[in-house]
């Protein structure tokens, strides 16, 4: 059973304007939160992250929001450029858990 | 360049052929994983590694081997391959558990038929 869930499977988005990736998870051992971007025929790159011990994370044009309570966290893009074209990946890991789950992913797509 | 490198790229072998996906990484990292990637599964672990002889089994280890003699190199091994392991696979490592984010080598895509 996936502990990260992206129920979202793609986004499409006008250039300029703010894209919202949703992602909920249900292990409430997860402390560390991160955001991976993935192009086709490339390995995921690391885009951002977060820690329980923090709401909001701020990375120039990506924020990211955690909502402990609600077991929700989401990644906001302002605004959105072309080149932010690709699928999402929500990660989470507990602190003594040496490993990482991921979300199914969000394909997003930003209309020019 | 610092990196994480996996070959091959593509493979497509048959039923119960042993294959091994070879992953290096020239960044001194202590930890390093495998991820498998199917569609709407996204990303999950079947092994990682502390350091050095120490690996322990992601959510997904059945039907995959690891080895790790050195920091640099952690080979994937199948020793039977089933055509449920036809995915495309991606190692990664970083400097340490809890320590950065990890770097993603390009992926394999394997197919078994």
């Amino acid at each position: 059973d996936q502990q990260v869930k992206q129920n979202s499977p793609s986004l499409s988005v006008q250039e300029g304007r703010i894209s919202i990736l949703n992602c909920d998870y249900t292990n409430s051992m997860f402390d560390y939160f991160l955001w991976y971007k993935k192009y086709p025929a490339e390995g995921p790159t690391f885009l951002i992250s977060i820690s329980s011990i923090k709401d909001k994370n701020e990375d120039g044009r990506f924020t990211v929001f955690l909502n402990k309570s609600a077991k929700h966290l989401s990644l906001h893009i302002v605004p959105s450029q072309p080149g932010d074209s690709a699928v999402y990946f929500c990660a989470a890991s507990g602190t003594n858990d040496y490993k990482l789950s991921f979300g199914a992913g969000t394909t997003v797509t930003v209309r020019a | 360049e610092a990196q994480v490198t996996q070959n091959p790229r593509y493979l497509i072998t048959v039923t119960g052929k042993k294959l091994t996906v070879t992953c290096s990484q020239n960044m001194n990292h202590e930890y390093m994983s495998w991820y498998r990637q199917d569609p709407g599964l996204g990303l999950r672990q079947i092994y990682y590694s502390m350091n050095v002889e120490v690996t322990d089994k992601g959510d997904v280890p059945e039907g995959y081997k690891v080895s790790r003699k050195e920091k640099r190199n952690f080979p994937l091994i199948l020793e039977s391959p089933s055509p449920n392991q036809t995915s495309l696979y991606f190692c990664a490592s970083s400097l340490n558990w809890g320590v950065g984010e990890q770097f993603f080598g390009p992926g394999t895509r394997l197919t078994v038929l």
